[in-house]
């Protein structure tokens, strides 16, 4: 069965650093998500992404966030200078269209020292 | 903020069915339910959605109102690896993007 990878699973930085994580969508899905969870808190919307552009983003996604899918498999979401408070489980989602079923990779989880 | 309420934890004894309720009466008529669960931290798992009809699939069966504000998912025999944190979620949809909001969730701990 066909499913989201992403990578790293655990991704170590000091505060102030760029980091990029990873996801590979399922093949033929047009929408990609990325969603955050801080440890013990809430899975948190973040941003959405169709036709190469952002579609929605939320008031976390500020000015450090980016998205890319840079060559038609990969889609990234980059941290310009990463604070403490980025620390948290990252989740990359893919669907192939609305109002059907995201499906969630596995997470990478952020720490920054 | 989340459109949904849940109890935060139930209990169910192994081999029982878990019914698990869900209070959503600001859902809009266009509006899906979706269910999700997360065991520990790995990734939210999709489990099944409706609109308006009863759903039934592999894993779970989906009850929906009439008035379509409150619904319930049921497993129909748990077992320990249906663990986990539940969440219903009605799925926002706007133009060309869509987005899941999720609550704090049922904690079901299925127990032998």
């Amino acid at each position: 069965e066909p499913e989201v990878t992403q990578t790293p699973s655990h991704q170590v930085t000091q505060m102030g650093q760029e980091v990029i994580l990873r996801c590979v969508p399922i093949s033929n899905h047009l929408y990609f998500y990325w969603y955050r969870q801080i440890l013990g808190q809430k899975v948190e919307f973040l941003v959405s992404f169709y036709n190469n552009e952002i579609s929605e983003k939320s008031e976390i996604f500020d000015d450090q966030f980016s998205v890319e899918r840079p060559d038609g498999s990969n889609f990234t979401l980059k941290i310009r200078s990463t604070k403490l408070e980025d620390s948290a489980m990252y989740f990359c989602a893919s669907s192939d269209g609305l109002n059907y079923e995201q499906y969630f990779g596995p997470g990478t989880r952020l720490t920054v020292t | 903020d989340a459109k949904t309420t849940q109890p935060p934890s139930m209990d169910c004894a192994e081999g029982r069915a878990a019914n698990l309720p869900c209070n959503h009466s600001t859902i809009s008529g266009n509006e899906y339910v979706y269910w999700y669960r997360q065991i520990h931290s790995q990734g939210p798992q999709y489990i099944i959605h409706g609109l308006k009809n009863n759903e039934t699939n592999e894993m779970a069966s989906l009850i929906i109102t009439e008035d379509r504000k409150s619904s319930t998912l049921i497993l129909p025999h748990a077992t320990l690896r249906d663990t986990a944190v539940y969440y219903c979620i009605v799925r926002v949809s706007f133009y060309n993007t869509d987005k899941l909001i999720f609550g704090t969730g049922t904690r079901l701990q299925v127990f032998p």
